[in-house]
């Protein structure tokens, strides 16, 4: 089945850590992006990419990095800099004019 | 600019109750609404969406949602309320534009009591 698959399902970082995210997608879609979800904050946009080796800053990209080497794929790294990281992580990509399939997420916890 | 508002924060509903969650849109030119669920620990699943065509829109789980252009919403709907409803909404809404990106609310929370 088609379907966006995100691991680790629980993640922890050290103080000081760069961690990286994986989404993978067998959906065929162009777009992708990654969202960050706090307590009461609903979905806030870190990065979004339209096209293999394009992406775009979101509304909270400061401290996040992606890449987008294959359609297919679109790694979030957490760096160092990112200085409150403790969220859940949601990856979705989708097609022109449809909605967004969601992957199950991403639990950060900085230790 | 595009947004999504969600006017409660949470919504409490007995079972077999009809329920109502709430929706209001602003955007330039024709919509594209959607309703999608959250389930804890769990990614977003798609429940129902309105591009054209008929205002009531029926969607996964007994749920629907009534377009209203002259209200600019899109409340969702189901007229008897499992406890298996208790869940996070969201509403979101997308504008045909270059970036196409979906734009959310920040969600309500929705809780059945048994």
């Amino acid at each position: 089945d088609g379907g966006i698959t995100q691991s680790p399902k629980y993640l922890f970082r050290k103080e000081g850590q760069n961690v990286t995210l994986s989404c993978e997608q067998n959906l065929n879609h162009d777009a992708m992006y990654w969202y960050r979800q706090d307590p009461g904050q609903g979905l806030r946009l870190i990065y979004y990419s339209q096209i293999v080796n394009d992406f775009q800053k979101g509304d909270i990209a400061e401290g996040y990095s992606v890449s987008r080497e294959k359609k297919e794929s679109f790694p979030l790294t957490v760096t160092s800099a990112q200085k409150n990281p403790t969220a859940f992580y949601l990856c979705a990509s989708s097609t022109p004019g449809r909605g967004y399939t969601f992957g199950s997420g991403t639990r950060l916890t900085v230790v | 600019a595009q947004s999504v508002a969600q006017p409660e924060d949470q919504v409490n509903v007995a079972e077999g109750n009809p329920l109502t969650v709430k929706c209001t849109y602003s955007v330039s030119g024709n919509p594209y609404l959607f309703w999608y669920v959250q389930y804890p620990n769990r990614g977003l699943q798609f429940l129902l969406k309105y591009i054209t065509g008929d205002n009531l829109v029926k969607g996964s789980y007994g749920f629907e949602a009534e377009f209203n252009k002259s209200q600019t919403s899109f409340h969702l709907k189901k007229p008897s309320a499992l406890v298996s409803d208790s869940a996070l909404y969201f509403c979101a809404v997308r504008a045909v534009r270059r970036d196409d990106k979906i734009i959310f609310g920040k969600g309500t929370r929705l809780h059945i009591l048994p």
